[in-house]
């Protein structure tokens, strides 16, 4: 099993729609979870982070954690073709000897 | 404020030659850490630095590649006899520390081409 994983996509919205992303992660003792975006080739951008249980909004954005299913999402709501990027999961993974391990990502297409 | 900043922004370069990437991180942030992104591909850790601490090496790909940190200042990565599969964006990263709660931030990356 992959430590982080994501479905690679692309995941295809109509404008105006919810976008919801989905990652896994192995190692049940991670206690902090990123969503970064990053548009085509330019460096990822950091959108969210989520600590705890449950739903962080933060504008268009919410970060959801579910610890117990070692499950995090990131639903964007209304949805823009400015949206149309690749969404990375990072998760601190404690049995690797790295801060962070991020997934393959998945690519967002906002269709207007 | 300045965020991360890395240079060259792109470096061509001829397969067999060294070359030195710079990445000058956010002020006040101890932790350093250099990812690779081949074309389509996801990040690949490399090496990260905390504070004065000896850096963690164990994600360096081969022994052409090494990177140094003055302080808690500017990192430069070294790739000794570049080969073709080297072209990548290299990323650099910093955080305020290592914490498991610590956010990183990325600069814009190089862009290296072997030839």
């Amino acid at each position: 099993q992959k430590e982080v994983e994501q479905n690679s996509g692309p995941l295809s919205v109509p404008e105006g729609a919810i976008a919801s992303l989905n990652c896994t992660y192995s190692d049940r003792g991670s206690q902090s979870f990123f969503w970064y975006r990053q548009y085509s080739g330019k460096s990822p951008e950091l959108i969210m982070s989520i600590y705890s249980n449950g739903d962080k909004e933060d504008g268009r954005f919410t970060a959801q954690l579910n610890k117990a299913s070692q499950y995090v999402s990131l639903l964007i709501r209304d949805s823009q073709p400015s949206d149309s990027a690749t969404y990375l999961c990072a998760v601190n993974i404690l049995r690797i000897n790295t801060p962070l391990v991020f997934g393959k990502g998945t690519r967002l297409s906002v269709i207007a | 404020g300045a965020g991360v900043s890395q240079s060259p922004s792109n470096k061509v370069t001829e397969k067999g030659k060294d070359v030195e990437l710079r990445c000058d991180p956010i002020s006040g942030h101890t932790a350093l850490y250099w990812y690779r992104q081949r074309l389509g591909q996801g990040l690949e850790f490399l090496i990260y630095f905390q504070g004065n601490s000896a850096p963690d090496k164990s994600g360096l790909p081969s022994d052409r590649f090494s990177a140094e940190r003055t302080g808690e200042s500017v990192s430069t990565l070294t790739i000794q006899r570049t080969q073709q599969e080297d072209s990548a964006v290299y990323l650099c990263a910093s955080s305020l520390g290592t914490d498991w709660y610590n956010e990183q931030f990325f600069g814009p990356g190089t862009r290296l081409t072997v030839l």
